[in-house]
């Protein structure tokens, strides 16, 4: 069965550090990982993606996510922090050998201060 | 432009009554899903398809049915057995290959349901 873990329920930072969001999974196929990002009472958008390949994918607005096959850990990143980037992130992960289901983690709110 | 379209955006319901929320796409995705969202708790798969006429259940599919009679529309129904059906919902689409949006989730903008 798949599952992700998000372990924290808030991070908070300044403005201007980096940021880490931290995400670990579990999936018996080779693992697709994503990142998605919700502004209060809105859907979910895109940020990031790990199907193959370099283990560091870069995303939309500046974030980018380290893929760790040993720890099965895909940790959100971003090297300076913005207060706009204020807002709940959720990690999910798919079955890549042919699974559709998409599982994801109960999200981390991140707070970033000026 | 292409997306996708949940309607109601809000819908108050009273105990006892079935309400359906609809999902509509225009992106020509094949896959569709159905989320709650809750406080604290992420988002939870409800139902998802794959193709027309079929869809499996999730890992909360008690209390709720779906339809995929065609592509571009998987309506949920929240029903009476549904025992706190109180939650925001939301619908996805995405479709596999090798392009840079494969296997991305697209997200509606969500109907809140609240049972009165």
């Amino acid at each position: 069965a798949q599952s992700v873990a998000q372990p924290e329920d808030q991070v908070n930072v300044a403005e201007g550090n980096p940021l880490t969001v931290k995400c670990t999974y579990s999936v018996s196929g080779n693992p697709y990982l994503f990142w998605y990002v919700q502004y209060p009472n809105r859907g979910l958008q895109f940020l990031l993606k790990y199907i193959t390949g370099d283990n560091l994918v870069k995303g939309s607005y500046g974030f980018e996510a380290e893929f760790n096959k040993s720890q099965t850990s895909f940790h959100l990143k971003k090297p300076s922090a913005l207060v706009s980037d204020s807002a709940l992130y959720f990690c999910a992960v798919r079955d890549g050998n042919g699974g559709f289901k998409t599982i994801f983690g109960a999200g981390t709110r991140l707070f970033v201060k000026a | 432009d292409g997306g996708i379209t949940q309607s109601p955006k809000y819908l108050f319901r009273k105990e006892g009554q079935n309400v359906t929320l609809s999902c509509e796409q225009n992106l020509n995705h094949d896959a569709m899903y159905w989320y709650r969202q809750d406080p604290g708790q992420g988002l939870r798969l409800i139902y998802y398809s794959q193709i027309v006429n079929d869809f499996q259940k999730g890992d909360i599919a008690e209390g709720y049915s779906v339809s995929r009679e065609k592509k571009e529309s998987f309506p949920l129904t929240v029903t009476s057995a549904q025992k706190n059906p109180t939650a925001f919902y939301l619908c996805a689409s995405s479709t596999p290959g090798g392009g840079s949006g494969a296997n991305v989730l697209t997200f509606g903008a969500g109907s809140r349901l609240t049972v009165l």
